[in-house]
């Protein structure tokens, strides 16, 4: 069985620049999670997905931050402008259970460096 | 507030030792909590997970115990190895769509 699948693994960029994440889950896993870890810190829940809908975003910093999953399947996390702060590891997760109960399974991560 | 708390942050022991990472939690309700291992640039593994009515679970070399009424959890390692050192971070679910994650413990096994 295929694992969670997330590209870029490294991203550069300046600060107020653009970035894009993708990541694609394990197939038939209905909910879906992207995490943001600084380094030494344990990941923090940035939006949650159930099917193609919202469960939870309430730490998503809207005014720059956005993602979606058109098609439930799928998912892109964009930043933009982006911030030095924003200088993390970005996870993707996903989970066959509906609900925080669940065991996630993690990608790789997305390394994001903002200079 | 739910908070997940985890000592000591980080921990140096020689390869063969055993060793017991800490796990305080505020979360209620309480649904379950899991242990993840994470390797250096890697995404988490979970190791455990444990109910309200499970003290104990174990894999492998790790054994992971709860304590529902002190909402106190504890991994515990037994005869380290190399491979062992990574970050091991405690996770809790009230149930619902919540899960909230503690700041890990860094584990160093050195040769």
């Amino acid at each position: 069985e295929a694992g969670v699948a997330q590209s870029p693994r490294y991203k550069i960029i300046e600060k107020r620049q653009s970035v894009a994440f993708w990541c694609n889950p394990i197939s038939g896993h209905a909910t879906l999670y992207w995490y943001q870890q600084i380094l030494g810190q344990g990941p923090k829940l940035l939006i949650q997905f159930q099917n193609n809908g919202v469960v939870d975003d309430s730490q998503l910093p809207k005014d720059r931050f956005s993602a979606e999953r058109l098609k439930g399947v799928d998912s892109t996390l964009k930043i933009q402008p982006a911030k030095l702060e924003d200088s993390a590891v970005y996870l993707c997760a996903s989970s066959s259970v509906a609900g925080g109960h669940g065991e996630q399974f993690f990608g790789p991560g997305t390394r994001l460096t903002v200079l | 507030k739910n908070q997940v708390e985890q000592s000591p942050q980080s921990l140096i022991i020689l390869e063969g030792k055993n060793c017991t990472l800490q796990c305080n939690y505020t979360v209620s309700p309480f649904s379950n909590l899991r242990w993840y291992k994470q390797d250096t640039g890697r995404g988490p593994v979970s190791l455990t997970i444990m109910t309200f009515s499970e003290n104990t679970k174990s894999n492998g070399r790790y054994t992971a115990t709860l304590d529902a009424d002190t909402k106190q959890s504890s991994l515990h390692i037994t005869a380290s190895q190399l491979s062992d050192s990574a970050s091991y971070i405690c996770v809790v679910s009230p149930g619902g769509f919540k899960t909230i994650f503690g700041a890990g413990t860094r584990l160093f096994v050195k040769a």
